[in-house]
């Protein structure tokens, strides 16, 4: 079955250091994948996503994502951690048959002043 | 634009009873989402329509649930015989286009506590 694998539940950083969040899938074809953010008490929201074209892809808030097809990973990184940025962090996929979505367990990212 | 709203927010529910979500898409949206969301874990997708033909069911959706969307705009998601594990938020996404499942935008859910 195509799946995401989110390694780590939580991370910390301190505002201003590197976040790296991590993504893993399975799939014997390069799928779409995505990266959704949860604020508290708000709905999930896209932050980017792959679809076969460049590989490093950039959403919104200075986030951005490379597909490593070697790896079969899909992590989320931002130069610098701002305190807004703390929040639960899902990967996601569309398997090749396209027809359902499957997320990660999600990581909660925790910004220390 | 309002984005997706879902009605209610929080239910509780006794062991048994039918309970019913309401979500309403972003205008125009095409596309609507149902998933299921438990605590530590990431929505599990149900079910979606392309206006109001309901077109995947995930097989985590059981004969106790069924999912409408009748004129192609709002939806409902009904869970008959309600049991404890059916706790849980239920979100609802919708998008436009073409491409299914991409640039979903979620509603804020209905939180579901079966007692």
């Amino acid at each position: 079955a195509q799946s995401v694998t989110q390694l780590g539940s939580h991370v910390s950083v301190s505002e201003g250091a590197l976040v790296l969040l991590r993504c893993n899938y399975s799939s014997s074809v390069p799928p779409y994948l995505f990266w959704y953010v949860q604020y508290p008490n708000q709905g999930l929201q896209l932050l980017l996503k792959y679809t076969s074209a460049a590989t490093l892809v950039k959403g919104i808030n200075g986030f951005e994502a490379e597909f490593k097809k070697s790896e079969t990973s899909f992590h989320l990184t931002k130069p610098s951690a701002h305190m807004s940025d703390a929040a639960e962090y899902f990967c996601g996929i569309i398997p090749n048959t396209g027809n359902q979505f499957y997320f990660g367990t999600g990581t909660s990212l925790t910004v220390i002043p | 634009d309002t984005g997706v709203s879902q009605d209610p927010r929080h239910k509780i529910t006794k062991r048994g009873q039918n309970v019913t979500f309401r979500c309403d898409p972003i205008s125009e949206h095409n596309r609507l989402y149902w998933y299921r969301q438990t605590l530590g874990q990431g929505p599990e997708f149900l079910t979606y329509f392309q206006n109001e033909a309901q077109l995947e069911k995930s097989r985590l959706l059981s004969d106790r649930f069924s999912a409408e969307r009748p004129k192609g705009s709002f939806s409902t998601l009904e869970i008959q015989r309600t049991e404890q594990g059916d706790s849980a938020m239920y979100l609802c996404a919708s998008s436009l286009g073409s491409a299914t499942f991409e640039e979903q935008y979620f509603g804020p859910g209905t939180r579901l506590t079966v007692t």
